[in-house]
């Protein structure tokens, strides 16, 4: 069975701070990373994906990939409260466009 | 303005009768996704279907059914044989050659069957 683990949180970080949220999967063959923010009682939106290793930037959103270790991670740099949400990461691994989703980390930004 | 409609955003059903969800793309895409989610649970694919006429099962498609006659319509008919069908319901598409397989998701269906 293939896997995306995320620790469900919640996470708190101050106002300002960095939020670092951590995902990890275990199919070997997987090539397109997601991650989405989900606020209560909406849908999720995607914020990021990645598809090689190492960094990619985005405003205050940066994903990281490290395939040899099947992890992937995104970084909330200057967090604020409109930031608080669960954020799902998603991983696809075959042609059919599947993804598999974890449960999600809740994210609380603290005034 | 394009994108994917999902209605309505509220149903309510007595239990034994079947209930169709309604989900439309504007967006051109081949590919469309639904999804359940549970209170404090990921996305479980239901159905996918990567072309019109043509769908495949999920992970759990059991007591569900779906059709793709139109690009642009992907409905979703939950039955009676569904043994706990309250959950949030979500529907998504995707460019698979362009977008290489990012989903996007209409604003989903609360669905409460009593």
């Amino acid at each position: 069975q293939k896997e995306v683990e995320q620790n469900s949180g919640p996470l708190s970080v101050p106002e300002g701070a960095i939020a670092s949220l951590n995902c990890t999967y275990s199919d070997r063959g997987s090539q397109s990373f997601f991650w989405y923010r989900q606020y209560s009682g909406k849908s999720p939106e995607l914020i990021m994906s990645i598809y090689s290793n190492g960094d990619k930037e985005d405003g205050r959103f940066t994903a990281q990939l490290n395939k040899a270790s099947q992890y992937v991670s995104l970084l909330i740099r200057d967090s604020q409260p409109s930031d608080s949400a669960t954020y799902l990461c998603a991983v696809s691994s075959s042609n059919t466009g599947k993804l598999i989703f974890g449960q999600g980390t809740t994210l609380q930004v603290k005034p | 303005d394009g994108g994917i409609t999902q209605s309505p955003k509220y149903l309510f059903r007595k239990e034994g009768q079947n209930v169709t969800l309604s989900c439309e793309q504007n967006l051109n895409h081949d590919a469309m996704y639904w999804y359940r989610q549970d209170p404090g649970q990921g996305l479980r694919l239901i159905y996918y279907s990567q072309i019109v006429n043509d769908f495949q099962k999920g992970d759990i498609a059991e007591g569900y059914s779906v059709s793709r006659e139109k690009k642009e319509s992907f409905p979703l008919t939950v039955t009676s044989a569904q043994k706990n069908p309250t959950a949030f319901y979500l529907c998504a598409s995707s460019d698979r050659l362009r977008l290489r397989y990012e989903q996007y998701f209409g604003p989903g269906t609360r669905l409460t069957v009593t």
